[in-house]
């Protein structure tokens, strides 16, 4: 089942800005991961956040988590043509078997 | 590491037959295995949890005698489409979980499957 909203479903930008995608939630969370999928493959783990953080880096990737608003963010910098993919946000589901929720994704087009 | 390897990567088979996907982890125990299916376009449809040396768990809707799922080991989980039809054509997509850590789920390449 899907519970996270991603915004926007589509995203184009030039070579050397930033992207950010959004992604809301419905229920609690223990915490939220941000994954990639390149066209025709599978996923790529990026990042986890967990529910008592607000921010997290990893290289040029930066994630931010509003519990309050049930919502995080993905902000990818000086992107590349490389970053060219759809992102998925994924939530953890409380006492289940790790298995997560996803997002409905955003696909993410780096101009040259 | 943590890598999953998906075989076949590519499979097109005649209506009523029926294929088999491994999803192996390579480095890695996995006590639980996820099979997703995925449309174009779309997010990733869970169909089932597989837990080694038990019955997977079956999502709503989805047909567990006709997506049969066994996890024999703790590196190896199969899906088998039985009596494929096209409409089960789509792109299916497995990950692991290492056992003992959890959280992040690490995904195969996905399996293209065309039923003619």
């Amino acid at each position: 089942s899907q519970q996270g909203e991603e915004d926007p479903q589509a995203l184009s930008i030039q070579e050397g800005e930033n992207a950010t995608m959004n992604c809301s939630y419905k229920t609690s969370i223990n915490n939220l991961q941000w994954y990639r999928q390149n066209s025709g493959r599978g996923l790529v783990h990026l990042i986890l956040i967990r529910s008592n953080e607000r921010e997290k880096h990893s290289g040029r990737l930066r994630v931010t988590l509003d519990t309050s608003k049930k919502s995080s963010s993905l902000l990818i910098t000086a992107s590349r043509a490389a970053d060219t993919a759809s992102y998925f946000c994924a939530t953890d589901v409380r006492d289940s078997n790790y298995q997560l929720i996803w997002g409905a994704g955003t696909k993410l087009i780096i101009k040259p | 590491g943590a890598v999953v390897s998906q075989h076949p990567s590519r499979v097109i088979c005649k209506s009523g037959t029926s294929v088999k996907i491994e999803c192996r982890s390579l480095d890695f125990q996995a006590t639980t295995m996820f099979w997703y299916r995925q449309f174009p376009k779309k997010s990733l449809m869970l169909m089932a949890t597989s837990n080694e040396g038990s019955k997977a768990t079956y999502e709503q809707g989805v047909e567990k005698d006709k997506f049969l799922i066994n996890h024999a080991s703790l590196t190896l989980s199969t899906l088998t489409v039985t009596s494929a039809h096209p409409e089960d054509s789509s792109f299916y997509i497995c990950s692991a979980v290492v056992a003992g850590v959890g959280e992040t789920q690490y995904f195969g390449p996905g399996t293209r499957l065309l039923v003619l």
